[in-house]
């Protein structure tokens, strides 16, 4: 089946300071990726979608100047924190759809802690 | 906004069948019904997903009302393995996935 990474799986960063998570799918091209949060004990929110090529679409209440989203290729879209802070602590999960099928795959999540 | 209603949470011994139901009442023709599951502090995982007609796989089976608007998963012999949040989503098939609270799964060993 297709396969979706993310790296790193966790990491830990200081208040102030940036941090960057790859998403890549590996053996399908995506030209659409999609960019989840998710805090303990509630379900995923969509933050955002990726599309390769052009500037990604933010939901409703998602910092785009926060949370910067660059989808250079077809197979590898990053997300970036700047600026971090304690309340950016989460699970950050992406997913990336295959064409033809549209189907939606997704990585094993980063866990993100902010000190 | 979810266009689902699942319970909260749910207990299933060990060996037996787990049926996890969803309402969706205001589901649109166009759009399938899809199943993923997330166990703890890993991705979700695809499950299955049908439009009209009963569905079932290596994981699972669907089976959806004959008036779309609701439907259950089984899971013919669950495991300790299956102890996971199991959601129920509506889409069309190219759309964003939108995800709701799920039912939490306990299986009871």
């Amino acid at each position: 089946g297709a396969v979706v990474s993310q790296h790193p799986s966790w990491v830990i960063c200081k208040s102030g300071t940036s941090v960057k998570i790859e998403c890549r799918s590996l053996d399908f091209q995506a030209t659409t990726m999609f960019w989840y949060r998710q805090f303990p004990k509630q379900s995923l929110m969509l933050m955002a979608t990726s599309n390769e090529g052009s500037k990604a679409t933010y939901e409703q209440g998602v910092e785009k100047d926060k949370f910067l989203i660059n989808h250079a290729s077809l197979t590898l879209s990053t997300l970036t924190v700047t600026s971090a802070h304690p309340e950016d602590s989460s699970f950050y999960i992406c997913s990336a759809r295959d064409l033809p099928s549209y189907e939606q795959y997704f990585g094993p999540g980063t866990r993100l802690t902010v000190t | 906004d979810a266009k689902t209603t699942q319970p909260p949470s749910m207990d299933c011994a060990e060996g037996r069948a787990a049926n996890l139901p969803c309402n969706h009442s205001t589901i649109s023709g166009n759009e399938y019904v899809y199943w993923y599951r997330q166990i703890h502090s890993q991705g979700p995982q695809y499950i299955i997903h049908g439009l009209k007609n009963n569905e079932t796989n290596e994981m699972a089976s669907l089976i959806i009302t004959e008036d779309r608007k609701s439907s259950t998963l089984i899971l013919p012999h669950a495991t300790l393995r299956d102890t996971a949040v199991y959601y129920c989503i509506v889409r069309v098939v190219d759309d964003k996935i939108i995800f709701g609270k799920g039912t939490r799964l306990h299986i009871l060993p």
